[in-house]
């Protein structure tokens, strides 16, 4: 099974800050890293696939970077709505696995 | 666009079975993988397992002996049985469409199933 592991795991930030999450994976998982978006009482909502590829309707300001083990998702100009947990999330290899999420508490 | 919705008994005693299902709106079985994940709460999301239209399965490791996952093409829905459950099995459920090396774009709404004596 491949771990993924996150960092950091709460982060506290102000409106505007750029935020960068880093996912790290237990051994290659080549592209197939994928990251989400989760609020409150909320089902997971997708917003970046195969490592950096943009979801239709997600805003602009998230992107994500990176291949093999070493992956980041990038938030430019934190807003208010983007208080969330994230969480990366791996489909190289069943069983499919995800990271233990990052907190964004907005200030 | 594409809907899941999904439900099921929400409270249930140690040893009972869980049972869900999850029906999709607005597109087909065909092409995709069917996944069950759950959430317990405040804690992360584990993969439970998937499914495809022609019934072809694959389970978490974790879960395998007590888990099975069934389609049924005529009605465009697909479930989860998790037998013997314990309180360790409290959980959000979620159902979500995927593919083979592909992530979830489509969730259920969640299904909070509680169990307890």
């Amino acid at each position: 099974e491949i771990v993924l592991t996150q960092s950091p795991d709460f982060q506290s930030v102000t409106p505007k800050e750029k935020v960068t999450i880093t996912c790290r994976a237990s051994q290659s998982v080549g592209s197939a890293l994928h990251w989400y978006q989760q609020k409150p009482d909320q089902s997971p909502k997708l917003l970046i696939r195969s490592a950096s590829q943009s979801i239709s309707g997600v805003p602009s300001r998230f992107s994500g970077s990176g291949s093999g083990t070493h992956f980041t998702l990038t938030i430019n100009s934190l807003e208010a709505e983007d208080a969330a947990t994230y969480y990366c999330h791996q489909s190289s290899s069943l069983p499919v696995t995800f990271g233990p999420g990052t907190k964004l508490e907005i200030k | 666009q594409v809907q899941l919705q999904q439900w099921g008994a929400g409270l249930l005693k140690p040893s009972e079975t869980l049972s869900l299902t999850c029906a999709i709106y607005g597109g087909s079985l065909r092409g995709y993988y069917w996944n069950w994940i759950r959430q317990p709460p405040g804690k992360g999301l584990e993969w439970i397992g998937e499914i495809n239209e022609s019934g072809g399965s694959n389970y978490n490791p974790s879960l395998k002996s007590r888990v099975t996952i069934s389609v049924d093409t005529s009605k465009n829905q697909f479930s989860l049985n998790l037998s013997s459950v314990t309180a360790a099995d409290t959980a959000v459920y979620y159902c979500a469409r995927g593919c083979r090396g592909c992530p979830g774009d489509y969730w259920g709404q969640g299904s909070l199933v509680t169990v307890s004596s």
